[in-house]
C-alpha cells in the first residue's frame, strides 16, 4: 500500500516570506501524479499544484512550486511571497494510474501565515 | 457553475440512526469518490465510482454503501450510526480519474451522540 508522510503538523512564517512543506511518499511505482492541495478555514477542498512522475521538471503555478526528487520520493511545496490567504492545512496527495484514481493523502500540515 | 454539492452541511445524529449524504455534481464528470476526515487527519477514501451502475469500496467503507444510479449522483447511505462515524465527509468528482484534478464538495459535518 502506498504511504503518504507529511512531517511537519505545523508551521508558520511571517507574510512575503517563503516557506517549504515537506511531503514524502512509499512507492514501488515508476508512474504516478502527485497533488498538493489546499484546505483553508472553509473547509474547500482546492488543488493547489500536481506533478506527473514521469515528467522531470518541477511543476510551477505562480507563487507556488514543488521540489520534486523522485529517487528519494520527496515532493515538498514552495510558497514564495506568502500572503495572509496562505493560511490554511496543505495536502500532499499520490494517485497511481492502477489504482482507478483513487488518491492517498498524508495527514497534513497547518499553515499559518503571521502579519 | 454550482460543481459539487452537498447537502447537508451539518448534522447530529443519535446511535444506531440511518442517514443519506446526497452528493450531486453538474461537470458530467465519470468519477466520484467519498471520504471521510477526522480531526487533524488527512483524507480516507471510503467508496468510489467510475461510472453509472459502478460502484468499488475504497481504505474504509464498514458501516457504508453507495449508489450510482446517474452520472450525476452518488449518495453515500449510513447504517446504524455509531460515534466512530463522527467526522467530515466529502465527496469529490473527477473526469477521468487518473492524474486529474478532482474537484471536492464543501463537506458535511457529522456528529453520531
Amino acid at each position: 500500500a502506498q504511504t503518504v508522510t507529511q512531517s511537519q503538523p505545523e508551521m508558520s512564517v511571517q507574510e512575503a516570506e517563503t516557506v517549504t512543506l515537506s511531503c514524502t511518499y512509499d512507492t514501488s511505482e515508476s508512474n504516478y501524479y502527485l497533488f498538493w492541495y489546499k484546505q483553508p478555514p472553509s473547509r474547500q477542498m482546492i488543488l493547489v499544484i500536481r506533478q506527473e512522475a514521469y515528467k522531470q521538471q518541477n511543476a510551477t503555478e505562480n507563487r507556488f512550486s514543488v521540489n520534486f526528487q523522485k529517487a528519494a520520493k520527496s515532493f515538498s511545496l514552495k510558497i514564495s511571497d506568502s500572503q495572509l490567504g496562505d493560511t490554511a492545512m496543505y495536502f500532499c496527495a499520490f494517485i497511481r494510474p492502477a489504482n482507478a484514481g483513487k488518491s492517498t493523502f498524508g495527514d497534513g500540515t497547518t499553515l499559518t501565515v503571521k502579519p | 457553475n454550482a460543481g459539487v454539492t452537498q447537502t447537508p452541511k451539518f448534522r447530529i445524529l443519535k446511535i444506531g440512526q440511518s442517514m443519506t449524504l446526497q452528493c450531486t455534481q453538474d461537470m458530467n464528470h465519470n468519477y466520484m469518490y467519498w471520504y471521510r476526515q477526522d480531526p487533524g487527519m488527512g483524507l480516507k477514501l471510503i467508496y468510489y465510482s467510475v461510472g453509472a451502475g459502478i460502484t468499488d469500496k475504497g481504505e474504509v467503507p464498514n458501516g457504508y454503501n453507495v449508489s450510482r444510479s446517474t452520472t450525476e449522483d452518488f449518495p453515500l447511505r449510513l447504517e446504524l450510526a455509531a460515534p466512530s462515524q463522527t467526522s467530515v465527509y466529502f465527496c469529490a468528482s473527477s473526469y477521468a480519474g487518473v492524474g486529474t484534478e478532482a474537484f471536492f464538495g464543501q463537506g458535511t459535518r457529522l456528529t453520531v451522540v
